[in-house]
């Protein structure tokens, strides 16, 4: 059973860097599929943040593009994300999930627990 | 970057049929994929493709799909069914290599 745990801060202070990051567990990141993360403000709808594949190519929301970082560190079946200069209007959940591309078709069929980051000094 | 947008809330009695749409452009390109999520946790896939559900989802989530509407149907609502619903396809609008848009959310209420 393929499993995802975010991990990191609960609170950062306004023009840090957030960061995250997710083990996979269950399943080698090597093996295909990308790697997302998705954010959920509190009583809000959710937001595709970006994806990473095992390769390594990045793929980010063009609105939040300037300020994310994603990566993989395949050795420790994990990947992370940086997100910089954070405002109160980054505060969510946080959750990473696994998601399949194939053209017309695509999923987010695995997801963490979420984590929620609250940014305020 | 497109919108996909769902009605905010809908209710249906117990045991009967309730649809879900959502509307974008992004819809006559792409498949939706479709996400129940209770309150505290996390987002759960329930439909995808044409219309495909994971091993665990009961049959009576089934997925639909005409021009620029995506559709969710339960049919035989459970009081289990109760909770918040969230379409999501890659976007067909610019030219970025990748990116998706999940929809506006609906709230089921069961009766």
């Amino acid at each position: 059973q393929v499993q995802l745990q975010e991990s990191g801060p609960g609170l950062v202070k306004p023009s840090e860097t957030l960061s995250l990051t997710c083990a996979v567990s269950g399943y080698s990141i090597s093996s295909g599929y990308y790697w997302g993360w998705i954010r959920q403000p509190p009583g809000k709808g959710l937001e595709w943040i970006g994806s990473i594949y095992h390769s390594g190519s990045t793929y980010y929301n063009p609105s939040l593009k300037s300020r994310v970082t994603i990566s993989v560190d395949t050795s420790k079946n994990q990947f992370s994300l940086k997100l910089s200069s954070v405002t109160a209007a980054d505060t969510a959940v946080y959750y990473c999930a696994r998601h399949g591309d194939w053209g017309l078709l695509n999923y987010f069929d695995y997801w963490g627990q979420g984590t929620l980051v609250t940014v305020s000094s | 970057s497109s919108e996909l947008t769902q009605d905010p809330a809908v209710s249906v009695a117990l045991g009967q049929t309730v649809r879900i749409t959502c509307q974008g452009d992004s819809l006559r390109s792409y498949y939706a994929s479709w996400y129940q999520q209770k309150p505290g946790q996390a987002p759960v896939l329930v439909i995808y493709g044409k219309n495909n559900r994971p091993s665990g989802i009961p049959d009576r989530f089934s997925g639909s799909s005409s021009g620029n509407t995506a559709s969710l149907t339960i049919t035989g609502a459970q009081a289990e069914d109760e909770a918040d619903y969230y379409c999501n396809s890659r976007d067909s609008s610019g030219n970025h290599r990748m990116n998706y848009v999940f929809g506006t959310g609906t709230k089921v209420t069961v009766l």
